[in-house]
């Protein structure tokens, strides 16, 4: 089975500072996604940025960036120049590719973003 | 975008009563659909995954018989809390895949805003 885990339980940080947000994941799996996902208080749930366990190019999503390290297993979140409006939940979460799309992800436990005026 | 209307957004129900929420994807079409419990600080957990016209995967320790599940079109997935009972407040939120023309393995995946559950 496919587990996640965000080590980080809380993160602070300054505004317009940067922060990385932690996720390690264990699979035997050798092609999947990797997501995180931004829950503020609303409770709706928002992609963020998405990786592709083939692709060794870290993915871009403006000020996020991730840190894919896949013989390590480690997905770490990288927000730059951190908002107020970044102050959230975040979920790292996992996905198979070869379930043909009917597999559920799989979520950390996340990280609770505070972002200090 | 893509959007996943959930309704309710909130229901207060007695215990012993069966409460039924629907997750609809309004501009897509959706193979299948997933349905999410988050107790409140935690994470996501999967419950079960939906298909049209088929019955749903139920994950490890959910109660089929009391989570039921129905997928009766590609717009419509409906999960019913049957005789609830106060363990089972939570929020459930459900998520839904697009139809691609490809494959469906590479859809993004667009959540629902979710249901808070409260049973007295």
């Amino acid at each position: 089975a496919q587990t996640v885990t965000q080590s980080q339980p809380e993160m602070s940080v300054q505004e317009a500072e940067t922060v990385t947000l932690s996720c390690t994941y264990d699979t035997s799996e050798s092609d999947y996604y990797l997501f995180w996902y931004k829950q503020p208080p609303s409770r709706q749930m928002i992609l963020v940025i998405r990786q592709e366990a083939y692709k060794q190019q870290n993915a871009t999503e403006n000020r996020f960036s991730v840190n894919f390290q896949k013989a390590a297993k480690s997905f770490s979140l990288k927000i730059s120049d951190s908002q107020l409006g970044d102050a959230a939940m975040y979920f790292c979460a996992y996905r198979r590719k070869s379930g043909g799309g009917a597999d559920g992800l799989t979520f950390g436990k996340g990280t609770h973003l505070i972002i200090q005026p | 975008g893509a959007v996943v209307s959930q309704h309710p957004s909130w229901v207060i129900c007695k215990s012993g009563t069966s409460v039924k929420i629907e997750c609809r994807s309004l501009d897509f079409q959706a193979t299948t659909m997933f349905w999410y419990r988050q107790f409140p600080k935690q994470s996501l957990m999967l419950m079960a995954t939906s298909n049209e016209g088929s019955k749903a995967t139920y994950e490890q320790g959910v109660e089929k018989d009391k989570f039921l599940i129905n997928h009766a079109s590609l717009t419509l997935s409906t999960l019913t809390v049957t005789s609830a009972h106060p363990e089972d407040s939570s929020f459930y939120i459900c998520s839904a895949r697009a139809v691609a023309r490809r494959s469906s393995y590479n859809s993004p995946l667009h959540f629902g805003n979710g249901t808070r559950l409260t049973v007295t």
